[in-house]
């Protein structure tokens, strides 16, 4: 069983949608998680990091971390063509960030 | 500003070329990572460097070298690789090393072909 696990997708939605993308991780010794998202050709950028259970904020996007389910989501609201891309979440421990495989997304107009 | 830099974006080299691969980063941080993606995949990780000291190699081949000159700095040297070394090479950067809640930021990466 991979340490993290992520639906590679692809997911495909209208603009304006409300986007989920979700991973599941097996060790709980895991403390913080992020979000990147990667355009193609391009190194992972930073969106979101959090380390505590609930809801974390920031414009469109919202995380959410389950510690007891230890299932961890991102929510992007009002979709846009440029949300088109795929999102890595990342989890770290100790000396190590550990990815999921990345879900490729393509928000169509 | 989180800017961290790499060049050559792109790199194309046969299998007894050498060549290098370069980044950079003015924040301050202590720590320095090189990976490698394939297509379709996350990234890899192969070194990291902390405080230009290397605290982690990946079991990774001899024929991908890393240097650490400065704390600003982190090279990675190359020489007969194999065609199946082609990837996107991504350097990243946090404030310390281990990570403590630090979060690594990564530069744009070069994509590397090799013939």
């Amino acid at each position: 069983q991979k340490e993290v696990e992520q639906d590679p997708g692809p997911l495909s939605v209208p603009e304006g949608a409300i986007v989920s993308l979700n991973c599941t991780y097996s060790n709980s010794a895991f403390q913080y998680f992020m979000w990147y998202r990667q355009y193609s050709r391009k190194g992972p950028e930073l969106l979101m990091y959090t380390y505590s259970s609930g809801n974390k904020e920031d414009g469109r996007f919202t995380a959410q971390v389950d510690k007891s389910s230890k299932y961890i989501s991102l929510f992007i609201r009002d979709s846009q063509p440029s949300d088109s891309a795929t999102y890595l979440c990342a989890m770290m421990i100790s000396d190590k960030l550990i990815f999921g495989t990345g879900t490729r997304l393509q928000v169509f107009p | 500003d989180t800017e961290v830099t790499q060049t050559p974006k792109h790199l194309v080299m046969g299998m007894t070329n050498k060549k290098s691969l370069k980044c950079e980063q003015h924040m301050g941080h202590r720590a320095m990572y090189w990976y490698k993606q394939k297509a379709k995949k996350p990234p890899e990780l192969m070194f990291v460097y902390s405080y230009e000291k290397l605290s982690i190699n990946e079991s990774v081949p001899s024929r991908f070298s890393p240097e650490c000159p400065n704390s600003s700095l982190l090279n990675l040297h190359l020489h007969a690789l194999q065609p199946e070394d082609s990837a996107l090479y991504l350097c990243a950067s946090s404030q310390d090393f281990p990570l403590g809640g630090e979060t690594q930021y990564f530069g744009p990466g070069t994509r590397l072909l090799v013939l």
